[in-house]
């Protein structure tokens, strides 16, 4: 039974390009999350996607998009990339969106801007 | 001993002792709680997680400790181990916000032989 599964997994952009992180839920999960962990940080909500919608939002600025595709995988895109927005991007699936049914983490995907 | 509202950010252990980790938490509505572990390279691991209607709930080597009063959770480990050497972080779910979670600055545990 696959777990979550992010790719890439390293990506390496300049300032101003745009990007497209994907993720897989872990089979039977039909809700992603994104977050952001920087550098000796916790992580922090970007989004939440549930049937192929977007539910919650944390808060970052509109540079930062997202899609469910009806096999309920997702894809995180950030345009106009700054410095800042150098991180770990973590995705977590879960079934269905209440308590009792915990996030599952993948690996992440590290991007760095130059 | 355990100091209510303290949050160490490192926990140095002696292999086979005991370990226990703090966490405060900041909204009074958060009524679903996790605590994850996260080693180096890797996405953050579920460990266990404890509803607001329980105040302590037990796993494998594991036991969460949740007290609404003042808004604080801990996690003991028992009979440490190398591999438990991480950041584990506790996270809360907002029942106003579809469980999104919010995370604590993490507690880097290292384990000593």
């Amino acid at each position: 039974d696959a777990g979550v599964t992010q790719s890439p997994t390293h990506l390496i952009k300049t300032r101003g390009q745009q990007v497209t992180l994907r993720c897989s839920p872990k089979s039977g999960h039909d809700t992603v999350s994104w977050y952001q962990q920087a550098l000796g940080q916790g992580p922090q909500f970007i989004f939440q996607y549930y049937e192929e919608e977007e539910r919650q939002r944390g808060n970052f600025p509109d540079r930062f998009s997202g899609h469910q595709f009806p096999n309920y995988s997702s894809e995180l895109n950030v345009n106009a990339l700054l410095l800042g927005d150098s991180a770990l991007y973590l995705c977590a699936s879960s079934f269905g969106q209440g308590p009792d049914q915990p996030q599952h983490f993948g690996d992440g995907t590290r991007l760095s801007i130059l | 001993g355990e100091s209510v509202g303290l949050h160490l950010p490192t926990l140095s252990v002696q292999e086979g002792d005991n370990s226990i980790i703090n966490c405060a938490y900041s909204n009074s509505a958060s009524d679903y709680f996790i605590w994850y572990k996260q080693e180096s390279g890797k996405g953050p691991q579920f460990i266990i997680d404890i509803r607001s209607n329980m105040d302590k709930r037990q796993g494998q080597r594991v036991t969460v400790l949740l007290n609404k009063t003042v808004k604080h959770l801990s996690l003991q480990i028992a009979a440490t181990q190398p591999g438990d050497s991480a950041v584990y972080f506790c996270a809360e779910g907002d029942p106003n916000g579809d469980y999104k979670l919010s995370f604590g600055a993490g507690t880097t545990v290292t384990v000593r032989a």
